[in-house]
């Protein structure tokens, strides 16, 4: 069974442009949650997804969204790029949304901001 | 707010030691406790969840709600245990965010 895939694994953008990142769920999998790492503030949840309606939003600013599709992929765009959001960019898929739902993460997309 | 604390970054412990890692919470209601592992180069993996109380690769954690504690223990490093361990939690429910402490890098040594 193929894992969580994300697509790109690394990105260099400038300051001011955006960016869209991809991630493919494991194969029935519905449930598509976002996740930003940075050494300074650790692994912090940026939204989940789940049958293409987003269920939970953590805060981040509005430039940061999502969206899912009929399929289950789910893309994560940041607009108007900041040096600050230079990070990993990890995404995890489960089953199912709520409890006792396995979450299984992908390797992440680097994306590094100059 | 739930919060997850892990007061250490590092844990270095000689192979054979019995090893402990710390994890407290904070959260009103009835969480759910996991702790992700880490290997260098792999993804963040789930090793064990509460509601399992199960012990995966020799490691055990119990759910202490009255020291809001999910410590994670094994009785004898092993070399391979090397890695980034991760407590998180998630609130009861039907959300699936996990709140994610900073991560403690065991290392075990010869």
């Amino acid at each position: 069974k193929a894992g969580v895939t994300q697509t790109p694994r690394y990105l260099i953008k400038t300051r001011g442009q955006q960016v869209t990142l991809s991630c493919s769920p494991i194969s029935g999998h519905r449930s598509v949650s976002w996740y930003q790492q940075t050494p300074g503030q650790g692994l912090q949840f940026l939204f989940e997804y789940f049958s293409e309606t987003q269920r939970n939003k953590g805060n981040f600013p509005g430039r940061f969204s999502g969206r899912q599709f009929s399929n289950s992929r789910s893309e994560m765009n940041v607009s108007t790029l900041e040096l600050g959001d230079s990070a990993l960019y990890l995404c995890a898929s489960s089953i199912r949304t709520g409890t006792a739902a396995e979450a299984f993460f992908g390797q992440g997309t680097r994306l590094t901001v100059v | 707010a739930q919060r997850v604390t892990q007061p250490e970054k590092l844990l270095s412990v000689f192979k054979g030691a019995p090893v402990e890692l710390k994890c407290n919470y904070s959260y009103s209601g009835s969480p759910e406790l996991f702790w992700y592992v880490q290997y260098s180069r792999q993804r963040l993996q789930l090793l064990l969840r509460h509601i399992s109380r199960e012990s995966i690769k020799g490691f055990t954690a119990d759910l202490n709600k009255g020291e809001t504690s999910f410590h994670l223990k094994k009785p004898f490093a092993q070399e391979e245990d090397s890695a980034m361990y991760y407590c998180a939690l998630r609130e009861g429910g039907t959300a699936s965010k996990l709140t994610f402490g900073t991560g403690t890098r065991l290392q075990v040594t010869l």
